[in-house]
């Protein structure tokens, strides 16, 4: 079956430093591409999506980048602050459906 | 806009009993229904689709005699549990989308589920 791949699984990094989370899925026929930021207990909150017509797209300190050829999609985090720690997921669509397909989520930790 | 509310957010039961999750969209009416299952340290997995007034679609492997989804309106949707064990433990989130507004989902808050 269809399936996202992600990576890294934990990262930390120092304050005021970026994160780069990585995905790669393998339905070629995905159009839509989320990402969720899930605290403990919480449910997913999403902090930024791109659809496959557009190769990038930022939100103050959020950014995401689609490599279509490759498959690639990719969160960029700039000047991290400690609030930012949580699991990050990301999602794509399977194709002719609306149904989410998530990646296995990557632990993020800013230390002050 | 677009909130979504389950209820209750945590239940504890014994093993053999059966449990009933809803999930409400409270300011839209959604089109389709998500159920999710998320076990501790893991990724969300989708367990079904449901749209109102029709039976759910199960994703494999799913056991749809074990878990029922009854999407009664176009604002609630409802699982049971049924006879539960200490395996179906897990927190288990609905999301809901609109035909029309794209292809976002709007996540309930959860339901921990606790089997003893």
């Amino acid at each position: 079956g269809e399936n996202v791949e992600q990576h890294p699984s934990t990262l930390s990094v120092q304050e005021g430093d970026s994160a780069v989370i990585k995905c790669t899925y393998s339905d070629s026929a995905s159009n839509y591409f989320p990402w969720y930021k899930q605290e403990l207990g919480k449910r997913p909150q999403l902090i930024i999506d791109i659809r496959s017509n557009v190769g990038e797209k930022k939100d103050q300190r959020i950014a995401v980048t689609l490599n279509k050829t490759a498959k690639h999609f990719s969160l960029h985090i700039t000047e991290t602050q400690p609030e930012d720690s949580a699991v990050y997921f990301c999602a794509a669509t399977l194709s002719g459906t609306y149904k989410y397909i998530f990646g296995t989520g990557t632990r993020l930790k800013v230390l002050a | 806009g677009a909130v979504v509310s389950q209820h209750p957010s945590w239940v504890i039961c014994k093993s053999g009993t059966s449990v009933k999750i809803e999930c409400r969209s409270l300011d839209f009416q959604a089109t389709t229904m998500f159920w999710y299952r998320q076990f501790p340290k893991q990724s969300l997995m989708l367990m079904a689709t449901s749209n109102e007034g029709s039976k759910a679609t199960y994703e494999q492997g799913v056991e749809k005699d074990k878990f029922l989804i009854n999407h009664a309106s176009l604002t609630l949707s409802t699982l049971t549990v049924t006879s539960a064990h200490p395996e179906d433990s897990s927190f288990y989130i609905c999301s809901a989308r609109v035909e029309g507004w794209g292809d976002e989902q709007f996540f309930g808050p959860g339901t921990r589920l606790t089997v003893l």
